[in-house]
C-alpha cells in the first residue's frame, strides 16, 4: 500500500544549526510529494513540493529533493531560526488516488534561542 | 491569492446542539475537503466535493453532514456530537482532484462538552 514514514520527533536544535528531516515513501504509481508545515494554534501551510523525480523544491530556505531510487523526500536547512518551530508534515499524493493525501505521522521542530 | 478562510476559529458545543462550520475559497478551485486532525496527529480526510458534488465520504458518522453550496463555499453541519469529536477541524481546496497541491484554512477548533 502507500504510505509515508517520517523521523520520530522531537527534533531539538540551536538556532543557526543544520537541519534535516528524513521521509521516505511506498508508493504504487508516480506521487506528488509535500512538506507542510503547522505552526502552533494554526493550520498547515504547504512549504514546498516537488511532482517528479529529481525535481527540486524550495521555499523560505529549505529544500528537499525527489529522490526516485532511494524513495525519499528529506528536509533540509541549513540555518534554523526560532520562528521555524513547528510541526512539519511530508506527505504523497497520487493522480490515481481520487486526491487522497497520505501524510506522515509528523515531526515536531524545536529551535533553542 | 491562496486563502482558504474557515469561520469560527473556535466552536464550544453540548452534545445537544446544532452548529456548522463554514469554509470558503476565491481561488476558482474545483475540489474542497474536510480533515480532522486530534492532538499530535496528522490530519485525517472526512470528505471530498469534486464539482460540488461529493466524491469521498470516508465513512464518518452521519452525526457530521456536509454541504457545498456553490464552488466557493463549504459547510460542515455538527449535531449531536460526543467528546471525543473535539478536534482542529481543517479545510481544504485545490484545483481539481488528483496530485494537485491543496491549501489549508486555518482550522475550527472545536470542544463538545
Amino acid at each position: 500500500g502507500n504510505s509515508v514514514t517520517q523521523m520520530e520527533g522531537p527534533v531539538t536544535l540551536s538556532e543557526e544549526a543544520f537541519l534535516t528531516i528524513n521521509c521516505t515513501y511506498t508508493a504504487t504509481g508516480y506521487p506528488s510529494l509535500f512538506w507542510y508545515v503547522q505552526y502552533p494554534g494554526e493550520g498547515l501551510q504547504l512549504l514546498l513540493k516537488a511532482t517528479k523525480a529529481d525535481d527540486k523544491g524550495s521555499n523560505k530556505g529549505f529544500e528537499a529533493t525527489y529522490r526516485k531510487e532511494t524513495t525519499s523526500f528529506h528536509l533540509e536547512k541549513g540555518s534554523v531560526q526560532v520562528s521555524d518551530s513547528a510541526v512539519y508534515f511530508c506527505a504523497l499524493d497520487l493522480y490515481s488516488s481520487a486526491s487522497k493525501i497520505i501524510f506522515g505521522s509528523g515531526t515536531r521542530l524545536s529551535i533553542r534561542p | 491569492d491562496t486563502e482558504v478562510t474557515q469561520t469560527p476559529k473556535h466552536l464550544v458545543m453540548g452534545m445537544t446542539n446544532k452548529k456548522s462550520l463554514k469554509c470558503e475559497q476565491h481561488m476558482g478551485h474545483r475540489a474542497m475537503y474536510w480533515y480532522k486532525q486530534k492532538a499530535k496527529k496528522p490530519p485525517e480526510l472526512m470528505f471530498v466535493y469534486s464539482y460540488e458534488k461529493l466524491s469521498i465520504n470516508e465513512s464518518v458518522p452521519s452525526r457530521f453532514s456536509p454541504e457545498c453550496p456553490n464552488s466557493s463555499l463549504l459547510n460542515l453541519h455538527l449535531h449531536a456530537l460526543q467528546p471525543e469529536d473535539s478536534a482542529l477541524y481543517l479545510c481544504a481546496s485545490s484545483q481539481g482532484q488528483g496530485a494537485e497541491t491543496q491549501y489549508f484554512g486555518p482550522g475550527t477548533r472545536l470542544l463538545v462538552l
